[in-house]
């Protein structure tokens, strides 16, 4: 069964400062990885979407990597700014097709605080 | 609409009663999903619609839990004879498809579920 873990539960950082959250998963036979935000109170928005065979996605300050043989990835933010403070969850899909093929297994998430 | 859309976004039942949870996917999106997110869990899978069939309906926790889908759009998640535990956020999304290009998932802001 797949697990996704998520290290740290939670971090706080001053304004401007670049940060890495870490994202690893047991099963490395995924179709594709996908970094989200929860703001409180709200549902998930999609950052960043990389798919098994690739290595990399960037969105503006936004840089998620995947290592897959490793069951890794992080999302790496720059210049971090108050208005990225929430919740960031990783989420894999299963490789295989077939019942259980469309559902993703999310970590819990690491809450980012950003201090003005 | 522009997003995916749920209501209703908080509802406060009593124990036993019924509920209906709306969804209203994103335009032209085939694949729908019900996830649930309780209070310090990870987010959690119930059921995954492609058009109006449910391939996968692995992740509903009991026979009390049930959906459908028409018109190959809206979908509503039923919870019967409600129980404590099923308060959670019950959160839709909905992707152009499961699988390739265009599988990235867009979440509902979720309806917010207190049974008392």
């Amino acid at each position: 069964k797949q697990e996704v873990t998520q290290i740290p539960a939670a971090l706080s950082v001053p304004e401007g400062e670049n940060l890495v959250l870490n994202c690893s998963f047991t099963d490395s036979a995924i179709y594709n990885l996908q970094w989200f935000r929860q703001d409180p109170g709200k549902g998930l928005t999609s950052l960043l979407l990389i798919q098994s065979s690739q290595r990399e996605q960037t969105s503006g300050r936004l840089n998620a990597s995947l290592d897959k043989s490793s069951g890794r990835s992080t999302l790496y933010i720059a210049a971090s700014q108050p208005g990225d403070s929430a919740t960031y969850l990783c989420a894999v899909s299963p490789s295989y097709s077939g019942a259980g093929s469309y559902q993703l297994t999310f970590g819990k998430g690491t809450k980012l605080s950003v201090i003005p | 609409g522009a997003g995916v859309s749920q209501s209703p976004s908080n509802k406060v039942t009593e124990k036993g009663k019924d509920v209906e949870l709306r969804c209203d996917p994103i335009s032209g999106h085939t694949a729908l999903y019900w996830y649930r997110q309780s209070l310090g869990q990870g987010l959690e899978f119930l059921i995954y619609f492609q058009g109006n069939s449910a391939p996968d309906k692995s992740g509903l926790p009991s026979d009390r839990f049930s959906a459908e889908r028409t018109g190959g759009s809206v979908s509503t998640l039923t919870i019967q004879r409600t129980q404590q535990e099923d308060s959670a956020v019950y959160l839709c999304a909905s992707s152009l498809a499961p699988r390739g290009p265009g599988n990235t998932i867009y979440f509902g802001e979720g309806s917010w579920l207190t049974v008392v």
